[in-house]
């Protein structure tokens, strides 16, 4: 079975530019997350979806950051303009419910340096 | 706020001793944890997972212990191996909150031959 795949790996951006993530979770899972992983920290929820609908963004700054999943299976995280404190990895994460005890399984992250 | 944390940032084992790491968390109202493993330019791999009304569950080579009274959490590896040199995160889920997760900041097992 494929993991949660995630593009690009790695992007190197200068403050102020836009950039975007793309996430395909693994086939089936209803529920998709963006963490975002400060290095030495541990990752901070940014948004879960259900399907094509927002369970939580409580955590996302929307005055920057945006998400959507249209069709319910892949997403798209959009930073616009960054900021340096925004280099980070971006991880995308799915489970194959709202998550009661499933297991929620990460990609390998979209490592994002703003200069 | 809630906070997950852990005792000691790094421990540094000999191979083939067994690891213990821990971890404590502040939310009583949390129903659910999960211990992930992060190996460096990767994302977090799940290893073990309990729920709050059991104090004990073994995996393969690890086991979990949840001590709901002091609020800790700690994570076994028998026979610790080089392959298990990463970073272990515990995170939380508090009830009801629709499997949001909390994550510490991280313990790195290193591991000497």
């Amino acid at each position: 079975e494929a993991g949660v795949a995630q593009s690009p790996r790695y992007k190197i951006i200068e403050k102020r530019q836009s950039v975007a993530f793309w996430c395909n979770p693994i086939s089936g899972h209803a529920t998709l997350y963006w963490y975002q992983q400060i290095l030495g920290q541990g990752p901070k929820l940014l948004i879960q979806f259900q399907n094509n609908g927002v369970v939580d963004d409580s955590q996302l700054p929307k005055d920057r950051f945006s998400a959507e999943r249209l069709k319910g299976v892949d997403s798209t995280l959009k930073i616009q303009p960054a900021k340096l404190e925004d280099s980070a990895v971006y991880l995308c994460a799915s489970s194959s419910d709202r998550g009661s005890g499933n297991t929620i399984y990460f990609g390998e992250g979209s490592w994002l340096t703003v200069v | 706020g809630e906070s997950v944390g852990l005792h000691l940032p790094t421990l540094s084992v000999q191979e083939g001793d067994n690891s213990i790491i821990n971890c404590a968390y502040s939310n009583s109202a949390s129903d659910y944890f999960i211990w992930y493993k992060q190996e460096s330019g990767k994302g977090p791999q799940f290893i073990i997972d309990i729920r709050s009304n059991m104090d004990k569950r073994q995996g393969q080579r690890v086991t979990v212990l949840l001590n709901k009274t002091v609020k800790h959490l700690s994570l076994q590896i028998a026979a610790t191996q080089p392959g298990d040199s990463a970073v272990y995160f515990c995170a939380e889920r508090v009830s009801g909150t629709a499997s949001k997760l909390t994550f510490g900041t991280g313990t790195r097992l290193q591991v000497t031959l």
